[in-house]
C-alpha cells in the first residue's frame, strides 16, 4: 500500500466550477501537507502548504487538512482555463512523499 | 536567477548505453534531489544530498549513481541504462529539509531507453 494515496482522475470542469481534489494518507507522523501544481512538460512548483490539521485559504485556493480522517483536499473555486494543470499532494515528517497526482482540464 | 536547470532536456539511449544528466542551482541551496515521475506513480527520490561532498540513497536508488562536488551542481548517473529507467527525472533543491520548506523544481529532463 502506498503511503499516500490520489485519485489520477483525469478531471474535467466547465470554466467556473469548483474543482474538488483529494488525497488519503498511511503514515500518521506526517505533519505538513503541500500542493504542488504541475503544468504539461514543466516541473511541479509549490501551491500552498499546511501545517498539521485545518484550513487555509489563498485567493481562489483552499487546503484542507483532517489529521483523524487522514484526509487532505484541495478546492479551486471559479476555476479558470488557466487552473489546467497537474495536482500533486505530498506529505513530510522529515522526508516529502508524493502522491501521483491529478490532471485537471479547466473547459472554456 | 535561473533557479533550478537540467541538462539535456531530451534524451534517447539504447540499453547498456551510460550517461549522465546534470542539475544545476543558483539559489545557493544545501539540498539537492533527483526523482523520476512515472505515470500513476507520482514523483519518486532517487537520491539527494544534504550538502557538497555528500550523498544518500532514497526510494529507488539501485542502477544510479550521483555525485555532488560543488554546491551548486548534482549528477546522476546510469551505467547500464534499462528500458526500465525511461522516465521523466526532476531535479530539486531546497534549503533544508524540514517538513515545511519548499523544493523548488526544475523542467524535468525526458529519457527513454530503447
Amino acid at each position: 500500500q502506498k503511503e499516500v494515496e490520489q485519485d489520477p482522475g483525469p478531471l474535467s470542469v466547465p470554466e467556473g466550477a469548483i474543482v474538488s481534489l483529494n488525497c488519503t494518507y498511511s503514515n500518521s507522523a506526517f505533519q505538513y501537507f503541500m500542493w504542488y501544481r504541475q503544468y504539461s512538460r514543466k516541473g511541479p512548483e509549490l501551491l500552498m502548504y499546511t501545517y498539521s490539521s485545518g484550513n487555509k485559504e489563498d485567493g481562489r485556493f483552499t487546503a484542507q487538512v483532517d489529521k483523524s480522517s487522514k484526509y487532505i483536499s484541495l478546492f479551486i473555486r471559479d476555476s479558470q482555463p488557466s487552473d489546467s494543470a497537474t495536482y500533486l499532494c505530498a506529505m513530510s515528517d522529515y522526508k516529502l512523499s508524493f502522491g501521483a497526482g491529478t490532471t485537471v482540464t479547466v473547459r472554456a | 536567477n535561473a533557479g533550478v536547470t537540467q541538462t539535456p532536456k531530451f534524451r534517447v539511449l539504447k540499453t547498456g548505453q551510460s550517461m549522465t544528466l546534470l542539475c544545476a542551482q543558483d539559489m545557493n541551496h544545501e539540498y539537492m534531489y533527483w526523482y523520476r515521475q512515472d505515470p500513476g506513480m507520482g514523483l519518486r527520490l532517487i537520491h539527494y544530498s544534504v550538502g557538497e561532498g555528500t550523498t544518500a540513497k532514497g526510494e529507488v536508488p539501485d542502477g544510479y549513481n550521483v555525485s555532488r562536488l560543488k554546491k551548486q551542481n548534482f549528477l546522476l548517473g546510469l551505467e547500464s541504462a534499462a528500458p526500465s529507467q525511461t522516465s521523466v527525472y526532476f531535479c530539486a533543491s531546497s534549503r533544508s529539509r524540514g517538513g515545511e520548506v519548499e523544493q523548488f523544481f526544475g523542467p524535468g529532463t525526458r529519457l527513454t531507453v530503447l
